[in-house]
């Protein structure tokens, strides 16, 4: 069965700081790895996806990677903003669409 | 183009009763994907409709149910509930299904049973 972890659990920057969040899976067999935010009370919004294939995508300021043989990855942030602030959360794309999510990483910062 | 839409966006309801939520797709879309999230459970897969057939299933009881109509829209029903059920349940649209197209997410509809 497929488990997703992330660290850390919480974050607390102050603004301008470059960070890294990390995520890790059990089973290697994956169609892709997807990195999302979710403010309070939203839905989430859709930042990277990384096919199995790849090595790591960018977007803006954001940078995710990906080591399917070691069961990880990571988001890199850079020059972090207080409009960054959110829970990021890392899933992997098993069969179809259906994806298994970690618990997420609450982001502030701190202006 | 207009995002996903889910109603409604929140519901109060009793033990033992039924309700149907509802998500519209991103135009063009014909994968359907719901989500049940939790603060103790987090982010758990229900299941997937594409082109009106189930296509993947998660780890629920038979009283969740879901369909998907010809035009893509989706509605799953929940039975019985139980106290266990309040939740936020989110819907995601896809254009295919297995393809590595992202999903798009919905707001969700916020579900308390009382």
């Amino acid at each position: 069965k497929q488990e997703v972890t992330q660290i850390p659990a919480a974050l607390s920057v102050p603004e301008g700081e470059n960070l890294v969040l990390n995520c890790s899976f059990t089973d290697s067999a994956i169609y892709n790895l997807q990195w999302f935010r979710q403010d309070p009370g939203k839905g989430l919004t859709s930042l990277l996806l990384i096919q199995s294939s790849q090595r790591e995508q960018t977007s803006g300021r954001l940078n995710a990677s990906l080591d399917k043989s070691s069961g990880r990855s990571t988001l890199y942030i850079a020059a972090s903003q207080p409009g960054d602030s959110a829970t990021y959360l890392c899933a992997v794309n098993e069969y179809g669409n259906k994806l298994v999510f970690g618990a997420g990483t609450i982001l502030r910062v701190k202006s | 183009k207009a995002g996903v839409t889910q109603t409604p966006r929140y519901l109060i309801k009793t033990r033992g009763q039924q309700v149907t939520l509802s998500c519209s797709p991103i135009s063009g879309h014909r994968s359907v994907s719901w989500y049940q999230q939790t603060p103790g459970q987090g982010l758990q897969f229900l299941f997937e409709y594409f082109s009106e057939t189930q296509r993947n299933k998660g780890n629920f009881p038979g009283r969740f149910s879901g369909r998907q109509f010809s035009n893509s829209r989706s509605e799953m029903n929940v039975s019985t509930l139980e106290l266990g059920d309040s939740a936020l349940y989110l819907c995601a649209s896809s254009y295919g299904t297995g393809n590595n197209q992202p999903q798009h997410f919905g707001d969700g509809t916020r579900l308390s049973i009382l």
